[in-house]
């Protein structure tokens, strides 16, 4: 068990909708990111957030927002979705800003879209 | 980062040591080395990270030749719960620098 808590575990949806998911970082941690998994794509950095502001941008689709709250959850709101849409979406937290290294990745959300 | 490159895949005996490659060699002085694994399906986990000093932890031990050009990630009684994808990532660790870029992997299959 690393600590991290993603919600929900499974969801399906259809086309064209929009889901949030949240995560709730390891005790103490600052740090909150967020992993995309595909089958053809392997795992894609999406965004990362210490202390409530954004830090880094990857491949984030502009349908697709995050944001970290006073309490250091992170939500990740998906909109408008698409069939590609459909992966395991992993949180991972860090103490501070990453510098050993470590991340501690939750169990993921799986996202299907029909 | 410095681009890794790893086997795509690899085969253990349960009960050997499993020795997983990678070579880094465009890696910077300032760049560490760190192996993650992921079981499937579930969220990746951290095992091990050097610079340039042979590491060993509770998990495995990583050796990185003197050029630091490559590293063996050495799993010493390979398991069937080790059967996963193993992840070798070279990285500025600093504070400030943001996150950690994962490639294709190895997939390490455990036997019997």
């Amino acid at each position: 068990d690393s600590g991290v808590t993603q919600t929900p575990k499974h969801l399906i949806t259809a086309t064209g909708q929009r889901v949030t998911l949240r995560c709730s970082p390891r005790s103490g941690d600052l740090s909150v990111y967020w992993y995309q998994q595909s089958l053809d794509q392997g795992l894609q950095f999406l965004i990362h957030y210490y202390n409530g502001e954004e830090r880094a941008k990857g491949n984030i689709l502009e349908r697709f927002s995050a944001q970290q709250f006073p309490d250091l959850h992170s939500e990740l709101n998906l909109s408008s979705l698409e069939l590609g849409d459909s992966a395991l979406y992993f949180c991972a937290s860090s103490r501070g800003l990453l510098a050993t290294g470590e991340l501690f990745f939750g169990e993921g959300s799986r996202l299907t879209v029909l | 980062d410095a681009k890794t490159t790893q086997p795509p895949s690899m085969d253990c005996a349960e009960g050997r040591a499993a020795n997983l490659p990678c070579n880094h060699s465009t890696i910077s002085g300032n760049e560490y080395v760190y192996w993650y694994r992921q079981i499937h399906s579930q969220g990746p986990q951290y095992i091990i990270h050097g610079l340039k000093n042979n590491e060993t932890n509770e998990m495995a031990s990583l050796i990185i030749t003197e050029d630091r050009k490559s590293s063996t990630l050495i799993l010493p009684h390979a398991t069937l719960r080790d059967t996963a994808v193993y992840y070798c990532i070279v990285r500025v660790a600093q504070t400030g620098y943001s996150t950690l870029t994962f490639g294709k992997g190895t997939m390490l299959l455990v036997s019997p």
